[in-house]
């Protein structure tokens, strides 16, 4: 059983472009969170999204960021005009659909994001 | 608001011996689960342990135990016959328990162990 797949796992961007982070979720979850780890930094997270629906994006910055679940196909962090403050490294977690208690959180080996 | 506060920046111990690293919490829930994650070198998030707040018993995973205190809201990390692989940074992580938005998990600055040979 695949674990969690992020891709990249390492991403350089200039500033004013914009950033695709991926995430697929292990074989049979459909709840997808992101996380952010800044250097030093324990992770903090961003946004909890299931199948075609956000759950609780309350850790999303208001600007430039934003995520999608779709129906098919991987999770989507996109990050709008990159600043140099974004460079982080990007997690991606999933855990069980409903039903069976999402408590355990599977992680990704993240993104590494570079703004140059 | 959760809070988890890991104080010790950095620790170290010698191969095969016992360590135990510390983790203190804040919440005004009765009903959560707690964990310990470990970011190797690698930086991949590993979990390494979870406890259940309704548990009285104290998790265990073979050479890793946790002492589960409650009322004091505190949740150590021990490690036993400890192996140069575990050198790693390791997180503990607060959950709500419950339906809704409570999944997100709340983690501490994080305490880097080094296993020294």
């Amino acid at each position: 059983n695949a674990g969690v797949m992020q891709n990249p796992r390492h991403l350089v961007r200039r500033r004013g472009q914009e950033a695709r982070l991926r995430c697929s979720p292990m074989k049979g979850h459909s709840h997808v969170y992101w996380y952010r780890q800044l250097p030093e930094e324990g992770l903090k997270f961003m946004v909890y999204l299931q199948k075609e629906n956000i759950i609780d994006e309350s850790g999303m910055p208001k600007e430039r960021f934003s995520a999608e679940f779709p129906k098919e196909g991987p999770s989507i962090l996109r990050i709008q005009q990159v600043v140099r403050g974004d460079s982080a490294a990007y997690f991606c977690a999933s855990s069980p659909p409903a039903g069976t208690p999402p408590d355990t959180q599977y992680f990704g080996p993240g993104t590494r994001l570079t703004v140059l | 608001a959760q809070t988890v506060t890991q104080s010790q920046p950095e620790m170290s111990v010698q191969e095969a011996e016992t360590v135990t690293l510390s983790c203190t919490y804040d919440t005004s829930e009765n009903n959560y689960y707690l964990f310990w994650y470990k970011q190797p070198p690698s930086r991949q998030m590993i979990l390494v342990i979870r406890q259940e707040a309704y548990k009285q018993q104290n998790a265990t995973e073979n050479r890793f135990s946790v002492n589960f205190q409650k009322a004091a809201k505190s949740f150590s990390l021990k490690i036993s016959d400890s192996q140069l692989g575990d050198t790693a940074m390791y997180f503990c992580a607060f959950m709500k328990q419950g339906g809704g938005s409570n999944y997100k998990l709340t983690f501490g600055k994080g305490t880097l162990l080094t296993v020294n040979p």
